[in-house]
């Protein structure tokens, strides 16, 4: 079955710069979607369709793509950043499928 | 404001079934589709269930295949998945959603004898 593949942990000082990366073979041919999830909450979009932010999404996020793999970026990072980041795809078939997670940790 | 709220959760012994609704408000439910998703204790997202704005298309993920049942109710902008034959490794928190872009906050489902 498809696989998306995320790096498990992050570290980041606050106001530095925090790189979460996807990879998956069918993201050149398919959408990427970022979710941002704080304990006991439900996840929110953060980024959709590879680079567009949803509204009241703060501008520090961001999504690039460059063949098999995309990039969250936070830029600046905040102390309320802290949380796990799931990206989400489709295979070719169109069966959905979510990354396996990375913590983001803010020292 | 969107809003949906799931229900339906609780303890059931393997081999059983539930299902578990999802009362959805705030935008036109029959123009979008919608999604079952769960989350494991302490585990990642996972992708269940999909059905089409008019309920003609429905896409399971492997691991529930024929197990699990998504529907709708247009006329009562209510969402539906039929839990059949429960495994312990069902347990989770399910979520519906609006086309993976707005979430319930979970309806918990434990299975255990």
């Amino acid at each position: 079955s498809y696989e998306l593949t995320q790096p498990p942990s992050v570290s980041v000082s606050p106001g530095q710069t925090a790189r979460i990366t996807c990879s998956g073979h069918a993201l050149p041919k398919r959408y990427a979607y970022w979710y941002q999830q704080k304990p006991g909450q439900a996840p929110v979009l953060v980024i959709f369709q590879d680079t567009e932010r949803p509204s009241g999404i703060p501008e520090r996020f961001s999504g690039s793509t460059s063949g098999t793999t995309v990039t969250l970026t936070i830029s600046g990072v905040q102390a309320e950043d802290e949380a796990d980041y799931y990206c989400q795809s489709a295979d070719t078939t169109g069966t959905y499928v979510f990354g396996t997670g990375t913590k983001v940790t803010v020292l | 404001q969107v809003q949906l709220v799931e229900s339906g959760g609780g303890v059931v012994q393997p081999g059983r079934s539930l299902r578990l609704s999802c009362a959805a408000s705030g935008f036109n439910f029959t123009s979008h589709v919608m999604h079952w998703v769960r989350q494991a204790p302490g585990k990642g997202l996972e992708w269940v269930a999909m059905i089409s704005f008019d309920g003609r298309k429905k896409y399971n993920s492997d691991s529930v295949k024929d197990r699990f049942t998504i529907s709708r109710d247009n006329s009562k902008n209510t969402l539906y998945v039929q839990l059949n034959s429960l495994r312990p490794e069902d347990t989770a928190v399910y979520y519906c959603s609006r086309s993976l872009a707005d979430w319930g906050q979970g309806t918990l489902v434990t299975v255990s004898s």
